[in-house]
């Protein structure tokens, strides 16, 4: 089955203690992204990538690291976690065509709370 | 400035009815995609429509359609005939160059029967 799988689903952690959201895909896509969500300001960009070892900042990229190693993984990092990154966090991933990214799809979320 | 902006917070519609989700958007780019997402209370986000600037004709795709008004800047999205399970939230989104990908703030869609 084609997905986007995230891991892990739930986390509540301590602030400044180093923390890793796990992303992969099965699709062979080029093209993934990671999100975070939060209520009134609906989905942010925090990172994505067209290739591995190619990744570019989206909108609040500050707190977060990734890497592109392989191409069905895209991992979120946080080095030091504050509370204002909690969140629901969406990995998503997509075909480029053209050197353009269209439908994406989605992982089920992470909901991470930093205490 | 918001780059898109969905002025309806939430809306209610009768089943079987059309409805019409807003959505304006702040480019200066010429080639960009404008998509529609469906996130329901379970939480996944499901693909719904794409158009891109240089479409001519408006995207449809089922039961949806895509209004799509570019002197306007305006992308708005029609549910045709709703059904309870259209209850949802709505995003609107653009891809501008480069890749990077813009949500609006969402609409809360509620069907009643």
């Amino acid at each position: 089955e084609a997905q986007v799988t995230q891991n892990p689903r739930y986390l509540i952690t301590v602030t400044g203690k180093k923390l890793t959201v796990t992303c992969s895909q099965n699709m062979n896509h080029e093209y993934m992204s990671w999100y975070r969500q939060d209520p009134g300001l609906g989905l942010r960009q925090i990172y994505y990538s067209m290739n591995v070892e190619v990744t570019d900042k989206g909108d609040v990229p500050e707190g977060y690291k990734v890497s592109r190693k392989e191409k069905r993984n895209f991992p979120l990092i946080l080095e030091s976690p504050s509370p204002n990154q909690t969140s629901l966090y969406f990995c998503a991933s997509s075909l480029l065509a053209g050197g353009y990214s269209y439908e994406q799809y989605f992982g089920p979320g992470t909901r991470l709370t930093v205490t | 400035a918001q780059k898109i902006t969905q002025t309806q917070p939430g809306m209610f519609v009768q089943e079987k009815e059309a409805v019409t989700l807003d959505c304006t958007y702040d480019t200066s780019d010429q080639s960009y995609g404008l998509f529609w997402y469906k996130q329901p209370s379970s939480g996944e986000m499901i693909f719904l429509i794409y158009q891109g600037s240089y479409d001519e004709q408006n995207a449809t795709e089922g039961r949806y359609s895509l209004n799509f008004q570019k002197a306007r800047k305006s992308a708005n999205l029609v549910i045709s005939a709703s059904q309870l399970g259209d209850s949802a939230m709505y995003f609107c989104a653009m891809r501008e160059e480069g890749n990077k990908l813009v949500f609006g703030a969402g609409t809360i869609l509620r069907v009643k029967s």
